[in-house]
C-alpha cells in the first residue's frame, strides 16, 4: 500500500538553528498537509497546502514557518530559528481531495536543546 | 471557540467485548466526522468516516454513528482483541475546502486477554 514517507525519523537542534523536515507524499495526491503533535497532546493542524500554494495555516504557522514543494515529490516544513517550544512530532499527511480521509507519516520527532 | 472531548482518557476492557468511545463536540456542525488509530510513536491511520448525512457506518468489527442533535459520536469495536489496544482520535472538518482537520485528544484503549 502506498505511504507517506519522512525525513529525517528524529532531528536535535539547537535553539535559533533552521531545520527543514522533508515528506514525500503519496504520489496521486493533490493536498498536503503538516500537523504536529507535542508530547502527551492533541495532534494539531499547521498547514495545508495545494497547487503549490498555502491554503489555510493555523496561528502557529507563524513567519518563522514555510513550507515548499520544490520538485514533484517532496514536501518540505522549514523552521527558521527554531525555538524550544517547537520541540514536537511533526506529522506530513496528503489526501486525494480536501474530504476524504488523510494518509499520515510515521512522524519527524523533533527535539529543540 | 470549537471543541472537541473524548471520553476519560484511558479505557480498559477483558478480550472479546464491545469497546464504546464517545467524542462530543460544541460550538461546530461539521460535514463530516472521522476516527483515526494512533500508535505510540507513529502518525494516526485513518478508519472511518461519517458523513452529517449519515447515522451509522460500519467497518468489519468497527461501527460509528454519528448524532448532529446531541453533537455525538460513538465509536465501537466488537470482539475486541488485544491488538485494538491503542489510542483513538476523534477529528472534525475545520473548514469547508482547506482539508483541515481538529483533533480530539484522544482515548487510550487496552483491551486484556
Amino acid at each position: 500500500e502506498p505511504e507517506v514517507t519522512q525525513t529525517p525519523s528524529h532531528q536535535v537542534t539547537q535553539m535559533g538553528q533552521e531545520v527543514i523536515l522533508r515528506c514525500v507524499p503519496i504520489s496521486n495526491h493533490l493536498y498536503f498537509y503538516w500537523y504536529r503533535q507535542i508530547l502527551g497532546q492533541k495532534v494539531e493542524f499547521l498547514v495545508s497546502f495545494y497547487n503549490n500554494e498555502i491554503s489555510e495555516k493555523s496561528e502557529i504557522f507563524d513567519d518563522q514557518f514555510s513550507v515548499e514543494r520544490p520538485d514533484g515529490s517532496n514536501f518540505t516544513l522549514k523552521i527558521r530559528s527554531t525555538k524550544l517550544e517547537d520541540s514536537a512530532m511533526y506529522f506530513c499527511a496528503s489526501s486525494e481531495g480536501f474530504r476524504p480521509k488523510l494518509f499520515f507519516g510515521s512522524g519527524t520527532q523533533l527535539s529543540v536543546l | 471557540s470549537q471543541k472537541i472531548e473524548q471520553n476519560s482518557e484511558a479505557l480498559n476492557i477483558q478480550e472479546g467485548k464491545t469497546a464504546t468511545l464517545t467524542c462530543n463536540y460544541t460550538n461546530y456542525s461539521p460535514a463530516y466526522l472521522q476516527w483515526y488509530r494512533q500508535d505510540p510513536g507513529r502518525g494516526p491511520v485513518f478508519l472511518l468516516l461519517i458523513r452529517e448525512n449519515e447515522k451509522e457506518k460500519r467497518k468489519e468489527r468497527l461501527k460509528v454513528t454519528f448524532d448532529t442533535t446531541l453533537k455525538q459520536s460513538l465509536f465501537h469495536i466488537t470482539a475486541s482483541q488485544p491488538a485494538d489496544s491503542a489510542t483513538y482520535l476523534c477529528a472534525l472538518d475545520g473548514s469547508s475546502n482547506t482539508g483541515k482537520l481538529i483533533f480530539g485528544q484522544g482515548t487510550t484503549l487496552q483491551v486484556k486477554p
